[in-house]
């Protein structure tokens, strides 16, 4: 089965970027969709892109386009998020989670990547 | 593309039944049959609860259902039990080309147990 483990905590300062990993098991990364979900504290969650298998490409949820962008090693079976221009709204936790395919569900998901963004 | 619309706390006795619903558009929810939902509890990862609206992954309890009319998707919990407290959150996909993204999660719900 899939297994996904994310990197530690990151404590960034406003207008620096964070790269966050999420090291894939179980399967290898070609086969599978990832994408990046963040949950700021006490909020809900928000979508902020993945690999869409219908198209082929990489597509960013509007609000993060221009400073986010997610990359795969797949020598490793390794996913990046990096974000941008951080600025303190940015503090959340920030999971990987695949689908399978597209209009898929996202099972499973990684244990989540604290972001502190803090002057 | 707003969040989808969830109300912010049911709460039940234990053994009785809860309905959480999620509305949102002809564009997400009522434009596809890829509505999930998602159980959290606190400091935890989200863990998939149901999915393509009423489907139930292996290991999860016959108590959770799921099901659509038009734009609303709701989730059941029939019998309750104390561990079902927790957040849930809904998810649709809203396709890709023409929009910006192509997933959006709803606003999520608290469900407490009496």
């Amino acid at each position: 089965q899939v297994q996904l483990v994310q990197s530690g905590a990151e404590v960034k300062k406003p207008g620096a970027s964070v790269k966050v990993s999420c090291k894939v098991s179980g399967y290898t990364l070609t086969e599978l969709s990832m994408h990046w979900v963040r949950q700021a504290p006490g909020k809900g969650l928000e979508w902020m892109g993945g690999f869409d298998p219908e198209d082929g490409e990489t597509i960013y949820a509007q609000k993060f386009q221009g400073r986010v962008t997610m990359t795969e090693d797949t020598s490793t079976d390794t996913a990046y998020m990096e974000l941008s221009s951080l600025r303190s709204e940015d503090t959340a936790v920030y999971y990987c989670a695949t689908i399978a395919a597209a209009g898929g569900w996202f099972d499973p998901w990684g244990q989540g990547t604290l972001v502190t963004v803090s002057s | 593309q707003s969040a989808l619309t969830q109300p912010r706390s049911v709460s039940g006795s234990p053994g009785q039944s809860v309905t959480i619903s999620c509305t949102g558009t002809s564009s997400d929810v009522g434009g596809y049959n890829y509505v999930s939902w998602y159980q959290q509890h606190p400091g935890k990862a989200p863990k998939l609860m149901i999915y393509d609206v009423s489907k139930r992954p292996s290991g999860v309890p016959d108590r959770f259902s799921g099901s659509k009319s038009g734009n609303t998707a709701s989730l059941t919990i029939s019998g309750l039990q104390a561990e079902d407290e927790a957040d849930y959150y809904c998810c649709s996909y809203a396709g890709s080309y023409t929009f910006a993204f192509n997933y959006v999660f709803g606003t999520g719900t608290k469900v407490t147990v009496l």
